[in-house]
């Protein structure tokens, strides 16, 4: 499987909204809804902010929210503060593997 | 709560077999629903995930490596142990162990909830 892929890089100001694309294949984005997304600090471990394309586990802010439309996802942070800025990736699970995303470095201007 | 844990060489030569440990707790890997993958993050930071093994004891790996990958668990001790053999430099990464998502009745084994701080392994002559 090939890696999902994503922009390298999207930013914002305080307040505003980015909008995160992950593009991928009928055979896995477009194939089910087991889409999620990943925050990442600096020399930490990936964190759970999205799972199944737009549900959040408890204690992610809902500023953070996931849509799809056909092979493509979108993660979408809103009321953009300095702490999200940080890495970001999507995966998807298909056929018992997952696929992680290129990855998408958020900065908060 | 919890908590998982990567242990490992941090530095092995080409050709060798690279072994790594997770140590877990707070969730048993007998209990149904429970699942550790490996997951890889090279310096470049691009993400890959490596191998499952499920509460069943079924084991999936990546297509891409699963001629080289070996996943087992010890429930008694709660740990996985993962071997990648034939090391090269482009095996270079951060090795993550990662537990899958589990809410309620909810479960998926796609999702990674809980991640152990990770450990780096270099592949050098």
């Amino acid at each position: 499987q090939s890696a999902l892929t994503q922009p390298p890089s999207a930013s914002g100001s305080p307040g505003q909204s980015v909008t995160i694309s992950c593009t991928g294949t009928s055979s896995d984005v477009g194939g089910n809804n087991f889409v999620s997304w990943y925050q990442q600090y600096p020399g930490k471990a990936p964190k759970l902010m999205i799972f199944e394309v737009s549900k959040r586990p408890s204690g992610v802010p809902d500023r953070f929210s996931g849509s799809k439309s056909g092979n493509t996802a979108s993660l979408t942070v809103s009321g953009l503060q300095a702490e999200d800025e940080a890495d970001y990736y999507c995966s998807s699970y298909a056929g018992s593997n997952s696929v992680f995303g290129t990855g998408t470095k958020v900065t908060v201007l | 709560q919890v908590t998982l844990r990567e242990s490992g060489p941090a530095l092995v030569k080409p050709t060798q077999t690279l072994t790594l440990t997770c140590t877990f707790s707070g969730f048993s890997l007998s209990t149904s629903r429970m699942c550790v993958s490996w997951i890889r993050q090279t310096p470049g930071k691009a993400l890959e995930w490596l191998a499952r093994i499920d509460w069943d004891d079924a084991k999936y790996y990546s297509t891409s490596l699963k001629t080289r990958l070996t996943i087992s668990k010890d429930t008694s001790k709660n740990q996985v142990v993962l071997t990648l053999t034939n090391m090269d430099p482009v095996d270079t990464a951060t090795y993550y162990c990662a537990r899958n998502y589990v809410s309620g009745s909810y479960y998926n084994v796609g999702y990674f909830q809980y991640w152990g701080q990770g450990t780096l392994v270099t592949v050098s002559s």
